[in-house]
């Protein structure tokens, strides 16, 4: 079964701080993973996408990593602000399907 | 420049009155795809559409219907919207080299 994990659930930072959400996934055969941003209320926005080969993709100050071998990505935020409390999803795509695997989300809040 | 369009953001309708719910896109994407989203949970597939294609989700309750009568339009029917139906429900399509987009999303409450 295809499944996406994602960590922490849920974190708090303080606004110019860094963090690091984990994905995990057991989706195969592998076709590309993005990393969504969706506020509250609102549909998930786009920040990253990459395929098996690619291990860094940067939008801004955000960085995703991706290791195909151990199936783990990373989303970093650097110089955290306060429009970046949101919840951070992880969507997994398999190649030859139309169907997409989506993590639970890490909400990140952000203070001043 | 808005591309993939849901009407209406937000939808309030009475317990059993039918309610439909639309999504148009200016991608000319072949795959659509509807998506139920319940506060702080991942997005549930409903149905997925490849072009005229329709794919069913086996756990997708028979109260909800879906037409997509062209490649921009797609609608979501709701015969008998219950309290339990009250969530967001997104619309997204994916083109062909995997360009994926979602819609603002409608949210729906049932009285």
């Amino acid at each position: 079964k295809n499944q996406v994990e994602q960590s922490p659930q849920s974190l708090i930072i303080l606004e110019g701080k860094n963090c690091t959400l984990q994905c995990n996934y057991t989706v195969s055969p592998f076709s590309n993973l993005r990393w969504y941003k969706q506020d509250t209320g609102r549909g998930p926005v786009s920040l990253t996408i990459m395929t098996f080969s690619e291990n860094t993709k940067s939008n801004g100050r955000y960085t995703a990593t991706l290791d195909a071998d151990t199936k783990q990505s990373s989303l970093h935020i650097t110089a955290s602000q306060l429009s970046d409390s949101a919840s951070y999803i992880c969507v997994v795509s398999p190649w030859g399907d139309y169907k997409l695997s989506f993590g639970a989300g890490t909400t990140v809040t952000v203070r001043a | 420049d808005a591309m993939v369009i849901q009407n209406p953001r937000y939808q309030v309708t009475q317990f059993g009155k039918p309610v439909t719910l639309s999504c148009s896109q200016t991608l000319n994407h072949n795959v659509m795809y509807w998506y139920q989203q319940k506060s702080s949970q991942a997005p549930k597939l409903l149905f997925h559409y490849y072009d005229k294609d329709f794919n069913n989700e086996a756990d997708t309750p028979d109260n909800f219907q879906s037409r997509r009568p062209n490649t921009s339009f797609c609608f979501l029917d709701i015969r008998s919207p219950g309290l339990g139906d009250a969530a967001m429900y997104l619309c997204a399509t994916q083109g062909a080299y995997n360009e994926q987009f979602f819609g603002p999303g409608t949210r729906l409450t049932v009285l």
